[in-house]
């Protein structure tokens, strides 16, 4: 079965540095997303991209944050400077004809800034 | 605006017995709606979804859910609960293709 897949599971950066996560979505799928969740939290909507441009992004997706789809495959979440609160669980997925497929969801990167 | 409300934090529920997570939403416009299973330290993975048509939707690992519009609910259903259904619960709307607004999802504790 086809599926999402993130790198890395885990990642550990101190304050200030920039992070990339990196996410393969399922290969004819157009549309992507990230969330995030915090510890013990809902999952919270960062941005969607289709056509290889952002379609919508929340409040929380400022300037630090910004996505690239460097190729035909890979789909990237990058934050330039991180903060403490930017720890969380960061889900990637992606999704063939919304609503009538379901989005697919990575198993997610685990960022620690310390 | 959109929203989605899971409104426990926590079900318990015994081996056997039948189990409903609770989901009420609010949308303008069609709702499409969706639920998504989390095991610890696992991503999510899709159980059902309703679009269209029928109000009573069968999805994976046999879970139900029952869409009714003049009480903006989409309830989980299980006739007979599995201690591996103990996971976190996920109601979700997706609102204008562009994105998914999630509950703050549901703790199911099956015990034997």
């Amino acid at each position: 079965e086809p599926e999402v897949t993130q790198t890395p599971s885990h990642q550990v950066t101190q304050m200030g540095q920039e992070v990339i996560l990196r996410c393969v979505p399922i290969s004819n799928h157009l549309y992507f997303y990230w969330y995030r969740q915090i510890l013990g939290q809902k999952v919270e909507f960062l941005v969607s991209f289709y056509n290889n441009e952002i379609s919508e992004k929340s409040e929380i997706f400022d300037d630090q944050f910004s996505v690239e789809r460097p190729d035909g495959s890979n789909f990237t979440l990058k934050i330039r400077s991180t903060k403490l609160e930017d720890s969380a669980m960061y889900f990637c997925a992606s999704s063939d004809s919304p609503p009538n497929t379901e989005a697919f969801f990575g198993q997610g990167t685990r960022l620690t800034v310390v | 605006a959109q929203s989605v409300a899971q409104p426990e934090d926590q079900v318990n529920v015994a081996e056997g017995n039948p189990l409903t997570v609770k989901c009420t939403y609010s949308v303008s416009g069609n709702p499409y709606l969706f639920w998504y299973v989390q095991y610890p330290n696992r991503g999510l993975q899709f159980l059902l979804k309703y679009i269209t048509g029928d109000n009573l939707v069968k999805g994976s690992y046999g879970f139900e859910a029952e869409f009714n519009k003049s009480q903006t609910s989409f309830h989980l259903k299980k006739p007979s609960a599995l201690v591996s259904d103990s996971a976190l619960y996920f109601c979700a709307l997706l609102y204008n293709f562009n994105k998914f607004y999630f509950g703050s999802g549901t703790k199911l504790n099956v015990k034997p």
